[in-house]
């Protein structure tokens, strides 16, 4: 069945750098666009990034573009979201969720999730 | 960017109640909509894709409708396990965007 993993949050200080993990397992990694969202606690849910299933493209939220950075190793089914110059704004849980079929697809499964906590 | 906006934002319901919740978006997006179920703790559920389809699994007592800029999810007979929140996402272009989500409450 299709899993996804997210790892690597943790607490940070602002300005400093992190860098999430996703692994994916049960469908066919190289097939599919993946993406970004993130929701802080308590708030909506924000999409964040999308990189192409061959990792030649990418599309970022203008909250983070510029910062984040995603990118993919479909030899390892792993999928990535550099994060610099963190800020409080950025404290979320970071989800990589995978799309039903093509880049305009919304997503039929999740992680549980990636904690991200940015404090002095 | 297109924005999404929901209505109500909360909702308080019995068990057995039918409930309609609305998400409308700031330009035409056909019928790129998508609607989620999470509960606390928890990643969202895909309930309705392409606006009316039902995700694999999704009980009938839920459905979906609408094109263009307004949306509409239905729960039918609402259950003690729908009690959450809801959440609308278009598709149609980048960035994606959620709307800000209707908290469903036991009244």
């Amino acid at each position: 069945q299709v899993q996804l993993v997210e790892s690597g949050g943790g607490v940070v200080q602002p300005g400093r750098s992190l860098r999430l993990s996703c692994a994916a397992s049960g469908f066919i990694f190289s097939n599919y666009g993946l993406h970004w969202v993130r929701q802080a606690p308590g708030k909506n849910l924000e999409w964040l990034a999308v990189i192409s299933h061959d990792g030649t493209r990418t599309h970022y939220a203008d909250s983070v573009k510029g910062r984040f950075t995603v990118s993919r190793d479909n030899s390892k089914n792993t999928l990535f979201l550099q994060m610099n110059s963190l800020t409080y704004e950025d404290t979320a849980v970071y989800y990589c969720p995978k799309p039903r079929g093509g880049d305009y697809d919304p997503f039929d499964f999740w992680g549980q999730g990636a904690l991200v906590t940015v404090t002095s | 960017d297109i924005q999404l906006t929901q209505s109500p934002s909360f909702l308080s319901a019995s068990v057995g109640d039918r409930v309609t919740i609305t998400c409308r978006a700031s330009q035409g997006i056909n019928t790129y909509l998508a609607w989620y179920q999470q509960k606390p703790g928890t990643a969202p559920k895909l309930l309705i894709y392409a606006a009316s389809t039902l995700q694999n699994g999704v009980p009938s007592r839920f459905s979906g409708s609408g094109s263009g800029t307004e949306f509409t999810l239905t729960v039918t007979a609402l259950q003690p396990e729908d009690f959450a929140t809801y959440f609308c996402q278009q598709v149609r272009s980048y960035p994606l965007t959620f709307g800000g989500g209707t908290k469903v409450e036991i009244k």
